[in-house]
């Protein structure tokens, strides 16, 4: 079975600082991987995702991720995160069947 | 245009009601799919059609039914209404896995609060 693993259920960070939010998975062969924000009240949207190549994939908003095989990780960062950046964020792993499994999410605050 | 449409967007209603939620898609996808959202934001599949057939029922009371009329719409009816039904449900789309994971694409959601 799959699992995807969001370590941290809060995070706080200050304006201006950089971010980091973990994720971990289990799944025999690779992955395809996404990063998902959804803001207070709203719908899904997407951020980035992986399928293959380049391990550093640039998504939007300012996000980046890197996929680490060897660590089973794709970890989501920002360099420099904005007020509007307070979401959930979600990591959803894909295998070749027809659903996506998602962790449980990170709640990020930004203090100003 | 909306891609990934759902209506309504808030339903509120009574214990033991039944009720439904509409998804449509114009993306051209062939498959869709129910995904649930509870209190604590944990998101999880129940259902997934494609082209019209049922290909993922997740462990879900069978006091939902899910109908796909065309590959274009994905309804979610729910008999008797429960408390523990409250939740934010979102439909998706996209062409079938793995390529479709490139164009998987979800609707706004639909807050269902039964009271």
């Amino acid at each position: 079975a799959q699992s995807v693993t969001q370590p941290d259920i809060h995070i706080t960070v200050s304006e201006g600082a950089s971010l980091e939010l973990r994720c971990n998975y289990s799944y025999g062969a690779t992955p395809y991987l996404f990063w998902y924000v959804q803001s207070p009240g709203q719908g899904l949207q997407l951020l980035l995702k992986y399928f293959s190549g380049d391990t550093l994939v640039q998504g939007i908003k300012g996000f980046e991720a890197e996929f680490k095989r060897s660590q089973s990780s794709f970890n989501l960062r920002k360099p420099s995160v904005h007020w509007s950046d307070a979401a959930e964020y979600f990591c959803a792993v894909g295998r070749n069947d027809y659903k996506l499994s998602f962790g449980a999410g990170t709640t990020v605050t930004v203090r100003a | 245009d909306t891609a990934v449409s759902q209506t309504p967007k808030y339903l509120v209603t009574q214990m033991g009601n039944d009720k439904s939620i509409k998804c449509e898609q114009n993306l051209g996808h062939d498959t869709m799919y129910w995904y649930k959202q509870d209190s604590k934001k944990f998101l999880k599949i129940m259902f997934s059609y494609n082209n019209k057939e049922l290909i993922i029922n997740e462990t879900v009371p069978n006091r939902f039914s899910p109908k796909s009329p065309d590959k274009a719409h994905l309804n979610l009816h729910i008999n008797s209404l429960e408390l523990g039904d409250s939740a934010v449900y979102f439909c998706a789309s996209s062409q079938a896995p793995p390529t479709g994971y490139r164009g998987y694409t979800f609707g706004s959601g639909t807050r269902l609060t039964v009271v």
